[in-house]
């Protein structure tokens, strides 16, 4: 089955600063790619997504691409401010549905 | 618009007492449902999915079960209850395979 694997586990960056976060999966058969943010005691949040027909994608300060043939997909975040801090996860799904996510990265965003 | 809910919020159940999770959505129809655990070392770990009333797909063998009895009602079940099993229980569901889920706020069930 799918194996997400999430690096870094925690991530201390100056607030302006850039933060990333990447992942890895295992089934080649995965083609969809959710990122989720969350706060402390609070539910998971989509904040961006990628399917594999697209190498990039982006959202303001958020951007998220995708290397298919190394199977592995990066959360990047510019001009971190301390609202950005939190747990963030990323995951991978296929075509059974089953969506595996990593381990997740704990951002702190020092002002 | 689509609505997740899921009760209680918090739990704290005796060691080897039976345990009833419900989640239930509302403004859609066939859901796809997911129930996750979230222990204190933050990952989340998928327990049941469930494309359709009955299909249930069980991820880790465990002292856990689930069951879907309507279209958008999700249940997990233990009948002895284990210390090991204190954490945060989150069900999820979405519209679509491999689309966005959306989860509900979570049950912290803490067994003593």
């Amino acid at each position: 089955g799918e194996n997400v694997e999430q690096h870094p586990s925690t991530l201390s960056v100056q607030e302006g600063d850039s933060a990333v976060i990447k992942c890895t999966y295992s089934d080649s058969a995965s083609n969809y790619f959710p990122w989720y943010k969350q706060e402390l005691g609070k539910r998971p949040q989509l904040i961006i997504d990628i399917r594999s027909n697209v190498g990039e994608k982006k959202d303001q300060r958020i951007a998220v691409t995708l290397n298919k043939t190394a199977k592995h997909f990066s959360l990047h975040i510019t001009e971190t401010q301390p609202e950005d801090s939190a747990v963030y996860f990323c995951a991978a799904s296929g075509a059974e549905g089953k969506l595996i996510f990593g381990q997740g990265t704990e951002l702190s965003v020092k002002p | 618009s689509q609505t997740i809910h899921q009760w209680p919020a918090t739990l704290v159940q005796p060691v080897g007492s039976p345990l009833s999770l419900e989640c239930t959505v509302e403004g859609t129809s066939n859901p796809n449902l997911y129930w996750y655990r979230q222990a204190a070392g933050r990952g989340l770990q998928l327990l049941f999915y469930s494309v359709g009333i009955g299909q249930i797909s069980s991820e880790v063998p465990q002292n856990l079960s689930a069951s879907r009895p309507q279209d958008r009602q999700f249940i997990l079940s233990s009948k002895k209850l284990l210390l090991s099993d204190s954490g945060f229980y989150l069900c999820a569901w979405s519209p679509l395979l491999t689309t966005e889920a959306f989860f509900g706020q979570g049950t912290r069930l803490t067994v003593v």
